[in-house]
């Protein structure tokens, strides 16, 4: 059974914090890596799909690495505001479309 | 351009009672995937349609059911509801069924009593 773990579950920073979560996966027959974010009572809005060892993608503050040897993928946010509040999920994207979840991480960021 | 939608928003059910749940893909979309979020978990995959027929389907039991129609909207409709399907059930389309992209409506709430 594919296994998704994130850490931490939650995660309480102050504005202006920087700050990192990890996505692990199982590290064979990789397809592709995703990362949403889900603000409460909205749908989960797709942050990034990586698909190569070694990527590294970028969307403002936020950005994510992924290491597909390993089986891991780190999203960090700089200078955490409080609009960053939010769960963050990661799933691992078989070939056929079907994702593989983790909990997520609970981001508070306090004013 | 509307995103992917899904009704209701919330609903109510009792055991035993079956329940039925719609969604709209994304505009250029065609295939629709069913997801449910068990209060503390990660969504969990139940099944797909592309062309209305199931082409995957996750650890559910067969009580879990979909459609798809024509114009690639679905439903997903449940069987003799127990306590545990409570949960939040998301859509998701996407083009194709290996396409890295899928789009998430905002789930419907079910509470089963």
């Amino acid at each position: 059974i594919l296994n998704v773990e994130q850490s931490p579950q939650s995660l309480h920073v102050q504005e202006g914090d920087s700050t990192n979560f990890t996505c692990s996966f199982p590290s064979s027959n990789f397809y592709a890596l995703h990362w949403y974010r889900w603000e409460t009572a909205k749908s989960p809005e797709a942050l990034f799909v990586m698909t190569l060892n070694g990527d590294e993608k970028k969307k403002g503050r936020i950005s994510a690495t992924l290491n597909t040897k390993e089986g891991y993928s780190y999203l960090y946010i700089k200078g955490s505001q409080p609009e960053d509040s939010a769960t963050y999920l990661c799933a691992f994207g078989g070939s056929q479309g079907n994702l593989i979840f983790g909990k997520g991480t609970k981001l508070s960021v306090k004013p | 351009d509307a995103g992917v939608t899904q009704s209701p928003t919330h609903l109510i059910k009792t055991r035993g009672q079956q329940v039925t749940l719609r969604c709209s893909p994304k505009s250029g979309h065609d295939t629709v995937s069913w997801y449910q979020q068990a209060l503390g978990q990660g969504p969990q995959f139940i099944f797909q349609y592309y062309e209305e027929e199931e082409r995957q389907r996750g650890n559910f039991p067969d009580r879990f059911s979909g459609h798809q129609f024509p114009n690639y909207s679905s439903e997903l409709n449940v069987n003799a509801l127990l306590l545990g399907d409570s949960a939040l059930y998301l859509c998701a389309s996407s083009l194709g069924v290996s396409s890295y992209e899928q789009y998430f409506g905002p789930g419907t709430r079910l509470t089963v009593t």
